[in-house]
């Protein structure tokens, strides 16, 4: 299988702050998505990426297929996005997604 | 336009019962996969599923555990004589093609508790 390496594993921020989230995996891909888990366990879909860049409001990602990894950029955190995030990963035909461990996110009023 | 639906949301049972966990796709899509999740862990994938068809299983325990996509109606998860180690969330997601270059989409869950 893909190694999906996930970093930090836990982050505590004050509202107002920018992070950036890591994902670094072993293989090629040719699918990458971002999820974020709500404190309510509910998998909210945040980008498909499997290169180049996106944004989507405060959060933007990067995937650089090339070098195996991408980032997650939050701007302006709110106490909302608090939860974990994922990272996963799909190699060609193999037909399943491989996990990272995910960020844990804390986000402080 | 209703994305993936899993019933139910929460499912108890007591060890040796038997689960059902179930999974409607989006429209149009008839690729459907399952994942599981322990606490305070990533997604593994089970199982990759087309209609009438098991296409990858290699993620799936050997004993006690099935899942089916049957023609008509749901994809299900079947488990039988439930044990402890069984809690957990499990995920069904559904794509439009294989998953290569398509983005999956994710239900949100059926949290399996086992008394």
């Amino acid at each position: 299988g893909i190694q999906v390496e996930q970093s930090p594993p836990d982050l505590i921020l004050q509202e107002g702050a920018n992070s950036t989230l890591r994902c670094n995996f072993s293989d090629s891909v040719n699918n990458l998505q971002w999820f974020h888990q709500n404190p309510w366990g509910q998998l909210i879909n945040l980008f498909y990426i499997p290169s180049g860049t996106k944004q989507n409001g405060r959060l933007s990602a990067t995937t650089v297929a090339t070098e195996r990894y991408s980032l997650l950029y939050i701007s302006s955190s709110q106490t909302t996005d608090s939860g974990v995030y994922f990272c996963a990963v799909e190699r060609y035909n193999f037909n399943k997604f491989y996990f990272g461990s995910g960020t844990k996110l804390n986000v402080k009023p | 336009n209703a994305g993936v639906m899993q019933n139910p949301r929460h499912l108890v049972r007591r060890r040796g019962q038997e689960a059902r966990l179930r999974c409607s796709p989006m429209k149009g899509h008839s690729h459907v996969y399952w994942y599981r999740q322990l606490p305070e862990e990533g997604l593994k994938f089970m199982v990759y599923l087309q209609k009438e068809n098991i296409i990858d299983e290699s993620g799936m325990p050997k004993e006690r555990f099935s899942a089916e996509f049957p023609k008509e109606g749901p994809s299900i998860l079947r488990i039988q004589q439930v044990v402890r180690g069984d809690s957990a969330a499990y995920f069904c997601a559904s794509s439009r093609e294989g998953a290569s270059n398509q983005p999956q989409h994710f239900g949100d869950g059926t949290r399996l508790s086992i008394l």
